[in-house]
């Protein structure tokens, strides 16, 4: 079951902005983490977050996590068109060898 | 290069025909997963497997069969039965590692559609 709910479905920026989506989640996790897909390619893991983690950095690369609210944040900063991809969401819960995905952020970095 | 490796890349089936999709690893990972992604969606778990000789249906299972005989090896089935297989198929692996903190890595799929 698709448990992690990224919002907005879609986002075009220009080259050196910074883009920002979220994800909301319904149940308990153990740990929260982002992928990266390009077209026509599998998925690449950005970033794992574990449940009692707040923030975490990787390059450009920012996640927030509020268990509190049920949510995540990733934010891309000084986009490149390198960047153009479908970002999920995937949520891993206690005691599971199941991910649950979400339906994914489509990035369109314009040069 | 450790990995996944998907194969074919691309595959036709004919009405009533059964195929067989390719997934191997060379990451020496306990678990193996099967996904199914359809058009401007997620993923969605058709089997997976913790570990060799045992496996366990995942959220759409129904038209799919799996099996598990080497560690390395989760070649999935797409039957006959499965009535709207066009899809992209991702499978992926992981060790769970302590307190199941690790990440699933992916192959670069298999897209199959209807002759």
């Amino acid at each position: 079951s698709q448990q992690g709910e990224e919002d907005p479905q879609a986002l075009s920026i220009q080259e050196g902005e910074n883009a920002t989506m979220n994800c909301s989640y319904k149940t308990s996790i153990n740990n929260l983490q982002w992928y990266r897909q390009n077209s026509g390619r599998g998925l690449v893991h950005l970033i794992l977050i574990r449940s009692n983690e707040r923030e975490k950095h990787s390059g450009r690369l920012r996640v927030t996590l509020d268990t509190s609210k049920k949510s995540s944040s990733l934010l891309i900063t000084a986009s490149r068109a390198a960047d153009t991809a479908s970002y999920f969401c995937a949520t891993d819960p206690w005691g599971d060898y199941k991910l649950s995905f979400g339906a994914g952020t489509t990035v369109t970095v314009r040069a | 290069d450790g990995g996944i490796t998907q194969s074919p890349k691309y595959l036709f089936r004919k009405e009533g025909q059964n195929v067989t999709l390719s997934c191997e690893q060379n990451l020496n990972h306990d678990a193996m997963y099967w996904y199914r992604q359809d058009p401007g969606q997620g993923l969605r778990l058709i089997y997976y497997s913790q570990i060799v000789n045992d496996f366990q249906k995942g959220d759409i299972a129904e038209g799919y069969s799996v099996s598990r005989e080497k560690k390395e090896s989760f070649p999935l089935t797409v039957t006959s039965a499965q009535k709207n297989p066009t899809a992209f198929y991702l499978c992926a692996s992981r060790n769970p590692g302590q307190y199941n903190n690790q990440p699933q890595h992916f192959g670069d799929g298999t897209r199959l559609s209807i002759l």
